[in-house]
């Protein structure tokens, strides 16, 4: 299958400071991706839609100012928090999915383990 | 409204004996469905899916599910379930481009 990586894998930070992502995907182009933000035992939440040289879509709830989302070209969409707290302490995992074909199964990253200290 | 429900938290079996995760979901129009595993401080792997077709689909490491249109369920199963098999399970329907994922189950298999 198509390969997305995530980088890095895990990142602690102090308080205060800001934080960027990394999601490619290797072997395919995808003009959406999805960041998603994983607590412990518990479900992926959407955060937000990544699209490719336009502005990223916020769930409701998700802070834009906080959680600054870049898609600059077709592999490659960054995830920045900014002014983190330890209350932005998780796991944050992006995915994509092969473009205008609606049955594919979605490609993870292998997810970012994020500690603000 | 999208939904997916996986009404068990944690699901524990013997190593050998026949596993089961169970998924009911609510979604409008035909129902694209998916199973993925994820260990821990992983990403999630694709399992199988279900587009159209044999309600029974068969997907990676021995794993099957079962799409059942009148109950709207999509059941992971697996005749015989090893040690190397405990991870959370997720299911999830994909209406349009986004993914929309249950709670996770987490599936202990003991020896």
């Amino acid at each position: 299958g198509a390969v997305v990586s995530q980088h890095p894998s895990w990142v602690i930070c102090k308080s205060g400071t800001s934080v960027k992502i990394e999601c490619r995907s290797l072997d395919f182009q995808a003009t959406t991706m999805f960041w998603y933000r994983q607590f412990p035992k518990q479900s992926l939440m959407l955060m937000a839609t990544s699209n490719e040289g336009s502005k990223a879509t916020y769930e409701q709830g998700v802070e834009k100012d906080k959680f600054l989302i870049n898609h600059a070209s077709l592999t490659l969409s960054t995830l920045t928090v900014t002014s983190a707290h330890p209350e932005d302490s998780s796991f944050y995992i992006c995915s994509a999915s092969v473009p205008g074909v609606r049955n594919t199964e979605a490609f993870f990253g292998q997810g970012t383990r994020l500690t603000v200290v | 409204a999208q939904s997916v429900a996986q009404p068990e938290d944690q699901v524990n079996v013997a190593e050998g004996n026949p596993l089961t995760v169970k998924c009911t979901y609510s979604v409008s129009g035909n129902p694209y469905l998916f199973w993925y595993v994820q260990y821990p401080n992983r990403g999630l792997q694709f399992l199988l899916k279900y587009i159209t077709g044999d309600n029974l689909v068969k997907g990676s490491y021995g794993f099957e599910a079962e799409f059942n249109k009148s109950q709207t369920s999509f059941h992971l199963k697996k005749p015989s379930a090893l040690v190397s098999d405990s991870a959370l399970y997720f299911c999830a329907v994909r209406p349009l481009n986004k993914f929309y994922f249950g709670s996770g189950t987490k599936l202990n298999v003991k020896p």
